[in-house]
């Protein structure tokens, strides 16, 4: 078991570009969760899904974002036209159904210049 | 609304002495309470929990009280290493209500000196 996987881990885009992230969580984990932390501030939660539900979305997470787990195993969060507030650390982390601590991956930086 | 608050930016200690990182929440539907450990570069790493129904819970060298009537959490590292140098973040969760989502902290920067 490698833990969880992000790719890429940076990516730099223009304003109004499209990206897209990728996430592959521990395999026996079920639960597969998006946090996005800025400088200075601890993650915030953004969306989670249980097997290949996403079963709670945050208010931080506008229209102009999506996620998706379409077979209940790897995740990918797309932003569709950037801008230079989405400048931030994208981290996923997994688990097996209920609390007992996540495991985070290394996160994905992005910065929209 | 910043339903959880660790309020020292930044702790500095001498190794072999205890450090200590203060926590403090909001919302009284919190009822499981987390330490993550975060090195540069790095995505954070689970620590210790602990259930409202304990106000100690113990591993190792890590320990966490939980004050549930001042809604104040923290977290004892003794004896401190130079290795134990990252920021600490606190974090809460609602399991009735929100499932398994974490609120954090703004997170703790503790150094240890050698």
């Amino acid at each position: 078991d490698t833990g969880v996987s992000q790719d890429p881990r940076h990516k730099i885009t223009k304003r109004g570009q499209n990206v897209t992230f990728r996430c592959d969580p521990i395999s026996e984990h079920n639960r597969l969760y998006w946090y996005r932390q800025t400088l200075g501030q601890g993650p915030e939660f953004l969306t989670y899904f249980q097997n290949e539900a996403q079963l709670e979305k945050s208010r931080l997470l506008s229209d102009r974002f999506s996620a998706e787990r379409p077979k209940g195993s790897f995740s990918t969060l797309e932003i569709q036209r950037t801008e230079q507030g989405d400048s931030a650390m994208y981290l996923c982390a997994s688990s097996l159904a209920g609390i007992g601590g996540y495991t985070f991956g290394s996160g994905t930086r992005l910065t929209v210049v | 609304d910043q339903q959880v608050k660790q309020n020292s930016p930044s702790l500095s200690v001498q190794e072999g002495r205890i450090s200590i990182l203060n926590c403090d929440y909001t919302n009284s539907m919190f009822d499981y309470f987390l330490w993550y450990k975060k090195y540069p570069a790095e995505g954070p790493t689970f620590l210790i929990s602990i259930s409202s129904i304990k106000d100690k819970n113990e591993d190792g060298r890590f320990t966490v009280f939980l004050n549930k009537s001042a809604k104040h959490l923290s977290l004892h590292i003794v004896p401190s290493q130079p290795g134990d140098s990252a920021v600490y973040f606190c974090a809460a969760s609602a399991k009735e209500t929100s499932g398994s989502r974490l609120t954090f902290g703004e997170g703790t920067q503790l150094t240890v000196n050698p």
